[in-house]
């Protein structure tokens, strides 16, 4: 298995712009997360998805963050419009989880740096 | 509500010596615990978990922890440091049973290695 992709690897956007990070998870795993990992709030969990369906988006910092799940192979955050705040990086995690058997862990992708100018 | 905590926000040990990394956690229910290590530029990666069986957890790279309930502890140990064990480890707890929902991290503990 490839593991949690995630693209793209580096953005650097200007003040205003729409960003979309993307991810797909592992095959087969049923919960797929957002975390946000700055050196001052060290990793925040944006939301999360299980069974396609996001099941928590507290985390999600403003309106200006939306974040979709389409399918089970496929996830968006986007970020409309962009400010220098945030700047950080944005990790996917996903995981095989049920109701009996939960605590396998989560895998990370290799996140995407954004930067913000 | 569960949270972890890590005391200690950088160590720095010599190579070949003992890895200590503090983590202490809340929780009102029985906890999975996890520790996951972060080398640069890189995602979280999972070192070893906790999930109520033995309480003494061997992971890779020669880590282990061990769970102890009346401390409320799960500290990450390593007998002999190595330079490649350079990197930020974080501490985590999630609910005992049933769906995992949010994880939740500690601030983490950036490790130095000293030739």
């Amino acid at each position: 298995d490839a593991g949690v992709i995630q693209s793209p690897r580096h953005e650097v956007t200007e003040m205003g712009q729409e960003v979309t990070l993307r991810c797909k998870p592992i095959s087969g795993h049923n919960s797929l997360f957002w975390y946000r990992q700055t050196m001052m709030r060290g990793l925040e969990l944006l939301i999360y998805f299980n069974n396609n369906v996001p099941i928590d988006d507290s985390g999600m910092p403003e309106d200006r963050f939306s974040a979709k799940m389409p399918n089970a192979s496929f996830s968006t955050l986007k970020i409309q419009p962009s400010e220098p705040r945030d700047s950080a990086v944005y990790f996917c995690a996903s995981s095989f989880d049920t109701e009996i058997t939960g605590g396998y862990g989560y895998t990370f992708g290799s996140g995407t740096r954004l930067t913000v100018v | 509500a569960q949270s972890v905590t890590q005391l200690g926000s950088h160590v720095s040990v010599s190579e070949g010596a003992l890895v200590l990394l503090r983590c202490n956690y809340s929780s009102s229910v029985p906890p999975y615990l996890f520790w996951y290590v972060q080398y640069p530029n890189q995602g979280l990666q999972l070192l070893l978990k906790y999930t109520s069986a033995a309480t003494l957890v061997k992971g890779i790279n020669g880590f282990e922890a061990e769970f102890k309930k009346s401390e409320t502890s799960f500290h990450l140990t390593k007998p002999s440091a190595h330079m490649s064990d350079a990197a930020e480890y974080f501490c985590a707890v999630t609910r005992y049973g049933g769906s995992q929902g949010n994880l939740i991290f500690g601030k983490g503990t950036k490790l130095s290695v000293k030739p």
